[in-house]
């Protein structure tokens, strides 16, 4: 079946401009994650939404970041005024948590920013 | 203190080498355990679960020792195709979101 998709898989921007990412999950699973990876570095988590709960925030670097989740499927990330240090891969993953799960997380392929 | 530790790396073994990357975690707390593998430019992919009774898959064995707080993976007979990193998942009981914890990973070069 399809895994998680994001788009686009590439956006280079100028600094001070606003982007969003798109993930869109395996269908069905309930938990939606969004992590940051900077070049040569670990894995820095942003957000996370399961179900209906109120989502996970405590990533979130600063406020000019934010995320939607509409329909408990679809998620947007959104970077207001974009600095360079916001140049990274942001990873989407998505888990379903159901009984008797693995809990395996299931990531996309990323989009590479890049901020001039 | 960071959730999850893991060894720094690199490391550089030539192939059919024995390796083993250690992790630890400072959650007394946390349920599941998962190896993470981490290709170059790509998004990582689960390698295998970490049960508590130690579990094995082909040339890969993964050991938990919950008293410790410490999670083991290791690798026999390597193949050049090894090369990667790998990464400690940790998830918390108790954790009504279910917020995995990722560490920082550890690179692995294997060499002909």
């Amino acid at each position: 079946g399809a895994g998680v998709s994001q788009s686009p898989s590439n956006k280079v921007t100028e600094k001070g401009k606003d982007v969003e990412l798109r993930c869109d999950p395996i269908s069905g699973h309930t938990a939606l994650y969004w992590y940051r990876q900077s070049l040569g570095q670990g894995l820095e988590f942003l957000i996370y939404f399961q179900g209906n709960s109120a989502p996970d925030k405590s990533g979130l670097p600063s406020d000019r970041f934010s995320a939607e989740r509409t329909g408990g499927s679809v998620s947007t990330l959104t970077i207001q005024r974009t600095q360079q240090e916001d140049s990274a891969v942001y990873l989407c993953a998505s888990r379903s948590q159901g009984a008797g799960s693995y809990n395996e997380q299931f990531f996309g392929p990323g989009t590479r920013l890049t901020v001039l | 203190r960071k959730e999850v530790e893991q060894d720094p790396g690199p490391f550089n073994v030539p192939e059919g080498a024995t390796v083993a990357f250690n992790c630890t975690y400072s959650n007394s707390a946390s349920q599941s355990f998962f190896w993470y593998r981490q290709d170059c430019r790509k998004e990582p992919k689960l390698l295998m679960s970490v049960y508590s009774s130690g579990n094995e898959d082909g040339r890969f064995t993964a050991q938990l020792n919950r008293a410790s707080q410490y999670i083991s993976l290791l690798i026999r007979d390597s193949k050049l195709s090894d090369s990667a990193t790998y990464l400690c998942v940790v998830i918390d009981r108790g954790s009504t979101l279910g917020r995995l914890y990722f560490g920082r990973g550890t690179q692995l070069t294997v060499w002909p």
